[in-house]
């Protein structure tokens, strides 16, 4: 059974956060990774996508130059390092397996950016 | 990239057929086959309904149905059932100048 499970995330004053996804079940290193936010009371949005090997690495333009996404298939571990917080990234953010058409999902850490 | 345009709810009763609609652009639902929708129970995580325009995955009804035509991409439920109450949300790729998703607005579905 796939299983993800992210931390990591808290109340921040800005600043920089690092999330974390342990997944379980299947092959992570032959596994493309993503992660997607929904704010509050908002819709999903879709943030960064990894390739299986950590090579290829995409984001939102929302987010660019200063999330980056990374993974450590030894471990069995996605990331997201989130620099220069803003208000407006505060979201429950969740990863998925695969760059598309999620099927497994975790459960979301939550992130709350405070001025 | 904007947000897929989404109607904000759409109503049924029991045993109906509705069908959610998902507009966007020839740079997104229009120029691509990957459309995926997905339902959201409050306090869940979301779930895939639908891949690729019209594929189910293994577990999903096939009371949930897909299509697209043109920018606009369509989830049709038929047989209304009370456990369909929840959000709605269609997803497709689009260009630009890297790999990007974009989401809809999103559909509280609601069950009268």
């Amino acid at each position: 059974e796939v299983q993800l499970l992210e931390s990591g995330g808290g109340l921040v004053p800005g600043g920089s956060l690092r999330l974390s996804c342990a997944a379980s079940g299947f092959t992570f290193s032959s596994s493309a990774m993503t992660w997607v936010r929904q704010a509050p009371g908002k819709g999903l949005e879709w943030v960064s996508t990894i390739s299986s090997s950590g090579a290829a690495t995409y984001y939102a333009d929302s987010v660019k130059g200063r999330f980056i996404i990374s993974r450590d298939n030894s471990k069995n571990t996605l990331y997201l390092h989130m620099n220069n917080l803003r208000a407006e990234d505060t979201a429950l953010y969740y990863c998925a397996k695969d760059s598309n058409s999620w099927v497994n999902w975790g459960q979301g850490t939550l992130v709350t950016v405070s001025s | 990239q904007s947000a897929l345009t989404q109607p904000a709810s759409v109503s049924g009763s029991p045993g109906q057929s509705i069908t959610i609609s998902c507009t966007g652009t020839s740079s997104d639902v229009g120029g691509y086959k990957s459309v995926s929708w997905y339902q959201q129970h409050p306090g869940n995580a979301p779930k895939l309904m639908i891949y690729e325009v019209i594929k189910r995955p293994s577990g999903i009804s096939d009371r949930f149905s897909g299509s697209k035509s043109g920018n606009t991409a369509s989830l049709t439920i038929s047989g209304l059932q009370a456990e369909d109450e929840a959000d709605y949300y269609c997803c497709s790729y689009a260009a630009g100048n890297t790999h990007n998703y974009v989401f809809g607005t999103g559909t509280k579905v609601t069950v009268l």
